[in-house]
């Protein structure tokens, strides 16, 4: 089966630009991730989905960071009037039914650069 | 908040040969899982084995296997008769039991040389 897909898989931005990232998770998968990847280290939690609803969204840095996900699938993740250090590697990652230590299943992600 | 620690930013290993990277963690909580993921060049990442903190047996999966010491809070992989496909950058990570978040650390980068 497909596995999950990130939409752009690169996207260059001028810096104070809105950019919007989209993921589609595996079919059937409600529960979905969105990491950020910084060169050299490791995912860094942004935001968790449980179904439609943000089940927790403590890792956003600032209010410029939101996502949705209105119909329980695809994601998309909004960041608004970007900056040079919002350049990185944007992963979703999904997985079945609700956590307790399930594995995640990643996207390619999207690299994000901002000039 | 939980830490999750990988103090080898990169290792080398031959061919055929066994090779043990490190993880250490830092948490309160008594229900968690722990995770060591592989990210190819490619930069998809999978999961390669899984540990529930609560079952004392250290998982195997195939060639991987951890050692799994709770009370060091030590989480390390052995890969034994190491491939050149498993060249790629290994993640250790923490999940809080009832949480969806995972806290990853900074990853090794493994390279089987042949």
């Amino acid at each position: 089966g497909a596995g999950v897909s990130q939409t752009p898989s690169n996207k260059v931005t001028e810096k104070g630009k809105y950019v919007e990232l989209r993921c589609d998770p595996i079919s059937g998968h409600t529960a979905l991730y969105w990491y950020r990847q910084s060169l050299g280290q490791g995912p860094e939690f942004l935001i968790y989905f449980q179904g439609t609803g943000a089940a927790d969204d403590s890792g956003l840095p600032n209010d410029r960071f939101f996502a949705v996900r209105p119909e329980g699938s695809v994601s998309t993740l909004k960041i608004q009037r970007t900056e040079r250090g919002d350049s990185a590697v944007y992963l979703c990652a999904s997985s079945p039914g609700t956590p307790g230590g399930r594995e995640q299943f990643f996207g390619p992600g999207t690299r994000l650069t901002v000039l | 908040a939980q830490t999750v620690t990988q103090s080898q930013p990169e290792m080398s290993v031959q061919e055929a040969e066994t090779v043990t990277l490190s993880c250490t963690y830092d948490t309160s909580e008594s229900n968690y899982y722990l995770f060591w993921y592989k990210q190819p060049p490619s930069r998809q990442m999978i999961l390669v084995i899984r540990q529930e903190a609560y079952k004392q047996q250290n998982a195997t999966e195939n060639r991987f296997s951890v050692n799994f010491q709770k009370a060091a809070k030590s989480f390390s992989l052995k890969i034994s008769d190491s491939q050149l496909g498993d060249t790629a950058m290994y993640f250790c990570a923490f999940t809080k039991g009832d949480a969806g978040k995972s806290t990853f650390g900074d990853g090794t980068t493994l390279t089987v040389k042949p």
